[in-house]
C-alpha cells in the first residue's frame, strides 16, 4: 500500500509566477489536509478537503491560495504570483476520514518550495 | 479555536536516560491526541496517538499520558538512544470535521 505521494518534491520559482503542489493520497483515504512549514517552525493547517469539497480552509489566505481535491485525480494546492515569503515546505496529509482510525493522518514528503 | 503550548522547545539528554515531552491544549471537546517525530528534511511520522477514554498508552519504548482534567498530555520515551534524535510534535483534534492542531515541536538531542 504505497503511502502519500507528492510531487514535485523541490519546486523552484520567481517571484509572480504560480506554484502547483499535488498530493495523492493513501489508498481508501478520502481525506486530504494541507500543512506549511517554516524552517524551525511547526506545521501550520492551511485546508482540508474530502472529495470535491472544501472542509475548512481557514488556514490558508484568502488571496493568491486555492486547494481542491476534484473526484479524479490528486489534490492540487495551487499558489498565483508567489512572493518570497511563500518558500516554506509544504505537506499533505490524508485520513481515511471514516471508522475507528479516521481521525490518523500520515504525511506525504513534502514539496519544498524556493521562491526567487 | 484550539490552542496547544509544548514543553520544552530544545531537549538533550544522554543515551540511556529518560526524555520527556509536555503538551497542553485548550479546548475541552478534544478527544484524539497523536504525537508525531520528524527527523531533518523527512516528513512528519506517527509514532504513537491517543483518545480521551484513556489515560495512558505505551508502545515499547513509548509511552503516552493523558490528563483530560488538567488538559495535558505528555511523551515518554525510555533508554533513549541517538537515533531517537529528531523535531517531535504533539497534536490535538476535536470531534466531527476538526482538523489537527499542532504544537510548536520539540528538539530533542540523545548524545552517545
Amino acid at each position: 500500500n504505497a503511502g502519500v505521494m507528492q510531487n514535485p518534491r523541490h519546486l523552484v520559482r520567481r517571484r509572480g509566477q504560480e506554484a502547483r503542489l499535488r498530493c495523492s493520497p493513501m489508498k481508501g483515504h478520502s481525506h486530504v489536509y494541507w500543512y506549511r512549514q517554516l524552517p524551525e517552525e511547526g506545521l501550520k493547517f492551511m485546508v482540508y478537503l474530502q472529495k470535491e469539497n472544501i472542509i475548512d480552509e481557514s488556514g490558508m489566505p484568502k488571496e493568491r491560495f486555492s486547494a481542491e481535491f476534484p473526484k479524479e485525480g490528486p489534490s492540487i494546492l495551487r499558489i498565483q504570483q508567489v512572493v518570497r515569503g511563500d518558500s516554506a515546505a509544504y505537506f499533505c496529509a490524508s485520513s481515511p476520514g471514516m471508522g475507528q482510525r479516521g481521525d490518523t493522518q500520515y504525511f506525504g514528503p513534502g514539496t519544498r518550495l524556493t521562491v526567487l | 479555536g484550539e490552542n496547544v503550548e509544548q514543553h520544552p522547545s530544545t531537549l538533550s539528554v544522554q543515551e540511556g536516560d529518560s526524555a520527556v515531552i509536555k503538551c497542553t491544549y485548550s479546548d475541552s471537546a478534544s478527544n484524539y491526541f497523536p504525537w508525531y517525530k520528524q527527523e531533518l528534511g523527512k516528513r512528519p511520522q506517527l509514532i504513537i496517538d491517543i483518545r480521551s477514554n484513556v489515560g495512558e498508552k505505551k508502545d515499547q519504548r513509548i509511552a503516552v499520558t493523558l490528563n483530560k482534567t488538567a488538559k495535558h498530555f505528555s511523551l515518554h520515551i525510555t533508554e533513549t538512544q541517538p537515533e531517537d534524535s529528531a523535531v517531535y510534535f504533539c497534536a490535538a483534534k476535536g470531534s466531527g470535521y476538526s482538523t489537527l492542531t499542532f504544537g510548536k515541536g520539540t528538539m530533542l538531542l540523545v548524545s552517545p
